[in-house]
């Protein structure tokens, strides 16, 4: 079955760089393209970043642009996300997202981990 | 960029059927038929319930369906369930400088 784990969270000060990964098993993970959604704490889904299958093409929120990269190693079968420049208000929950049937609909998401942004 | 718009709470009866909404631009929910629905419980990770504005992934009850209709797409649940009580939000493939867009979600209280 389809399995994503996020890891890389933790506590760090604004301004600092952070890297997250995601790590795939279960599917073919070179075929899909990948996502990134973050969820503040008692907030809503805002969606982060997409890498195609093959890491040609990505796209970002305006928030993030510029801050965050978004990555892939498929003979690791590993996304990334490098946070740089961290601000306050990226604290949140950030999950990896598999983009199936099609890649604007996320059918699997990993648990998520958990970013804090605080002085 | 703005996030779609749906209403902060519905409710309902167990055994009612209810309908919530999603409201976009010609850029996002109106231009194209790429609307999904996620289903998030307290604590857990969202869930795909319906991807292309009416379709059900395996596994997904048939109590789900989805429509749209102009800018504003929805989210009908029949015969509404305990296990249904939840956040739902909505999502849209954007043409804007961005590519996915999210609701702000709704919570849905089966009373």
């Amino acid at each position: 079955q389809v399995q994503l784990v996020e890891s890389g969270g933790g506590v760090v000060q604004p301004g600092r760089s952070l890297r997250l990964s995601c790590a795939a098993s279960g599917f073919t993970f070179s075929t899909y393209g990948m996502h990134w959604v973050r969820q503040t704490p008692g907030k809503g889904l805002e969606w982060v970043t997409i890498i195609s299958y093959d890491g040609s093409s990505k796209y970002y929120a305006d928030s993030v642009k510029g801050r965050f990269t978004i990555s892939r190693d498929n003979s690791k079968n590993t996304l990334y996300l490098q946070m740089n420049s961290l601000r306050v208000e990226d604290t949140a929950m950030y999950y990896c997202a598999r983009g199936g049937y099609g890649d604007n609909v996320l059918d699997d998401w990993g648990q998520g981990t958990l970013v804090t942004v605080s002085s | 960029q703005s996030a779609l718009t749906q209403p902060a709470s519905v409710s309902g009866s167990p055994g009612q059927s209810l309908t919530m909404s999603c409201t976009g631009t010609s850029s996002d929910v109106g231009g194209y038929n790429y609307v999904s629905w996620y289903q998030q419980h307290p604590g857990k990770a969202p869930k795909l319930m319906i991807y292309d504005v009416s379709n059900r992934p395996s596994g997904v009850s048939n109590r789900f369906s989805g429509s749209k209709s102009g800018n504003t797409a929805s989210l009908t649940i029949s015969g509404l369930q305990t296990e249904d009580e939840a956040d739902y939000y909505c999502a849209s493939y954007t043409s804007t400088t961005t590519f996915l867009v999210f609701g702000g979600g709704t919570k849905l209280t089966v009373l």
